[in-house]
């Protein structure tokens, strides 16, 4: 089944303990993109990757870091957390920016 | 700032009313547009895509105006299942920055 996966889909953290939240599609998709959702605000684009080592700042990039090593995975890395990082995020692919794109089902982060 | 707005609603509409909502996106530059759909606490999930000729699938039109810098959706004959929140999308010329719009949400009564 064509999808992408998150892990962990909800984690309870505590201020400044690093943490990754995985990202996985089996598409064969170039493009991936991290994205947090908050009340009111709506989806903001965190950063996005157009291929494999490619990667560049979206409208929210402060306190977030991310690699791209391999097609497949795109993991979004919090150095040192912080309650305003607190949000649901999901994770999105597509073959091209022009092309729909499919999110994972999202990660729910509290940071207390 | 490149920003996409929306009215948040809430539009609140019988079964089988048809329902409208727009989108105004800022850049100019803008190439490629969506309409996604997005359940309570679910991911989005694409709708339409937006066409400079317009699209139409099923109950459901898109048009997008380049002149005016916005982009409609048309709901005919609403279902209860069209209740959800709807988020507009466009992307940069050259770029693979994405901006949604903070959403329209749609309950359908019946």
């Amino acid at each position: 089944e064509a999808q992408v996966t998150q892990n962990p889909r909800y984690l309870i953290t505590v201020t400044g303990k690093k943490l990754t939240v995985t990202c996985s599609q089996n598409m064969n998709h170039e493009y991936m993109s991290w994205y947090r959702q908050d009340p009111g605000l709506g989806l903001r684009q965190i950063y996005y990757s157009m291929n494999v080592e490619v990667t560049d700042k979206g409208d929210v990039p402060e306190g977030y870091k991310v690699s791209r090593k391999e097609k497949r995975n795109f993991p979004l890395i919090l150095e040192s957390p912080s309650p305003n990082q607190t949000s649901l995020y999901f994770c999105a692919s597509s073959f091209d920016k022009s092309l729909e794109q499919y999110f994972g089902p999202g990660t729910r982060l509290t940071v207390t | 700032r490149k920003e996409v707005e929306q009215d948040p609603g809430p539009f609140n509409v019988p079964e089988g009313a048809t329902v409208a909502f727009n989108c105004t996106y800022s850049n100019s530059a803008s190439q490629s547009f969506f309409w996604y759909r997005q359940d309570c606490r679910k991911e989005p999930k694409l709708l339409m895509s937006v066409y400079s000729s317009g699209n139409e699938d099923g109950r459901f039109t898109a048009q997008l105006n380049r002149a005016s810098q916005y982009i409609s959706l048309l709901i005919r004959d609403s279902k209860l299942s069209d209740s959800a929140t709807y988020l507009c999308v466009a992307s940069g010329a050259g770029s693979y920055q994405l901006t949604f719009g903070k959403g329209t949400k749609l309950s359908v009564i019946p």
